[in-house]
């Protein structure tokens, strides 16, 4: 079965620090991943993907098929930074699996 | 924002009642979804509409239907409410083919006592 696993529910940060979500996925396909954001007061929004190997934020994630992973990084922490993330894996079906979801918080 | 509206954006009712849920898009999005979150759960499909009146269960649509009779509106039903079904209900859409939701609404707080 698809799973999507986000070990860490609270992370805390400094600002300035660098930041690191942890997402792990069981599949037995070709994985589709995506991080998905929601600030306070505003609505969900796709982050980013990992086909576009894109840098949205300052935020990167790469995939890591050997270790199932799919972790979202950025070198340095800034407080707008502070939201709910979800990590997504998108089954053959095409309907996408969310992790629980990690909440970040960014401390001045 | 992309023009997604859900109503009622807040609900509290009584277990055993029925309860629709709306999405009104104006993006002329073919797909739209409904998904529940949870605590502990992140977000979890329920049901997803890939055109008019043509829809498809996602991972938790026990208890709950849709229909979609017009492009731009996506009901979601819960015949008869309980109180496992107290959640934060977000609407979805999207463009393309690749099933991932690109635009979320802003959520019904739906709370069956």
């Amino acid at each position: 079965a698809q799973r999507v696993t986000q070990p860490e529910k609270l992370l805390s940060v400094f600002k300035g620090a660098p930041v690191e979500l942890k997402c792990n996925y069981s599949y037995s396909g070709s994985p589709e991943l995506f991080w998905y954001v929601q600030y306070s007061r505003q609505r969900l929004q796709l982050l980013l993907r990992h086909i576009s190997r894109e840098s949205i934020k300052g935020f990167t994630a790469d995939l890591n098929k050997g270790e199932t992973s799919f972790h979202l990084k950025k070198p340095f922490a800034q407080e707008e930074d502070s939201a709910m993330y979800y990590c997504a894996l998108r089954k053959d079906d095409y309907k996408l699996s969310f992790g629980a979801g990690t909440t970040v918080t960014v401390r001045a | 924002d992309a023009g997604i509206t859900q109503s009622p954006r807040h609900k509290v009712t009584e277990t055993g009642t029925p309860v629709t849920l709306r999405c009104h898009q104006t993006e002329n999005h073919r797909y739209m979804y409904w998904y529940r979150q949870d605590p502990g759960h992140g977000l979890r499909l329920i049901h997803y509409s890939y055109g008019v009146k043509d829809t498809d269960k996602g991972e938790v649509s026990d208890g709950y239907s849709v229909s979609r009779s017009k492009t731009e509106d996506f009901l979601l039903t819960l015949e008869s409410a309980t109180s496992s079904q107290t959640s934060v209900y977000f609407c979805a859409i999207s463009e393309s083919t690749g099933g991932q939701p690109q635009h979320f609404g802003d959520g019904t707080r739906l709370s069956i006592l």
